[in-house]
């Protein structure tokens, strides 16, 4: 069965500082795909990246970043230089590539990012 | 126009209504799902379907009945719910199974009283 484990539930900052939230993902399957998605408070989640169990490289993103790490089942992601507009529940969801498998996406807890001026 | 739009954003039901919620999406995608978000809790899947055929149904009680009369249009119809059914309901949509992005409507917030 496939796990993804969000363990910060909350993180506060201050505005312009770097932050880290992490996601450690478990799966039988070697072919997958991860998933970080936000939700501000309007509720709508907001697609952010895709990237597949193949694809080991660093992407970086305006002031995103995600360091995805199969040797420790790991795929977070660093917002640099935070804004206000950053606060929101970030999610990282995992799904496996098989035919019945293959419309799931297993999703963590969510960390709820602060943002503070 | 927004991509997945669901309606309505509020409700509020007490144990012995049926009502109905919509989702319609605009994106010309093949797959959509339901999900349910409550409170300190994952996202969890409730239905999935593909070309209008449920592919799946995640253990999810007889309370909720979804419909899917065609690609762009998903309903979730309630009955009889359980204070505990009180949630974030997220409509999603994809061009096909879940290995693509899905595309999330912006929720409504069901409250049973």
């Amino acid at each position: 069965a496939q796990k993804v484990t969000q363990a910060q539930t909350e993180i506060s900052v201050v505005e312009k500082e770097d932050v880290t939230l992490d996601c450690v993902y478990e799966t039988r399957d070697t072919t997958y795909y991860l998933f970080w998605y936000k939700q501000p408070p309007s509720g709508e989640l907001v697609f952010l990246i895709r990237r597949n169990s193949f694809d080991e490289q660093n992407e970086i993103s305006g002031r995103y970043s995600w360091n995805f790490q199969k040797s420790t089942s790991s795929f977070n992601f660093t917002i640099t230089a935070s804004q206000v507009v950053d606060s929101a529940v970030y999610f990282c969801a995992l799904s496996e590539a098989g035919e019945t498998s293959g419309s799931r996406l297993t999703f963590g807890e969510g960390t709820q990012l602060t943002v503070n001026p | 126009e927004t991509g997945v739009t669901q309606t309505p954003r509020h409700l509020v039901m007490g144990m012995t209504n049926k009502k109905s919620l919509k989702c319609e999406q605009h994106l010309g995608h093949n797959a959509m799902y339901w999900y349910k978000q409550s409170a300190k809790k994952p996202l969890e899947l409730m239905f999935v379907y593909n070309f209008k055929e449920q592919t799946e149904n995640n253990s999810v009680p007889s309370r909720f009945s979804p419909e899917c009369p065609n690609s762009s249009h998903l309903f979730l119809h309630l009955h009889t719910l359980q204070p505990e059914d009180s949630a974030l309901y997220l409509c999603a949509s994809s061009q096909d199974g879940g290995t693509i992005k899905q595309y999330f409507g912006p929720g409504t917030r069901l409250t049973v009283t």
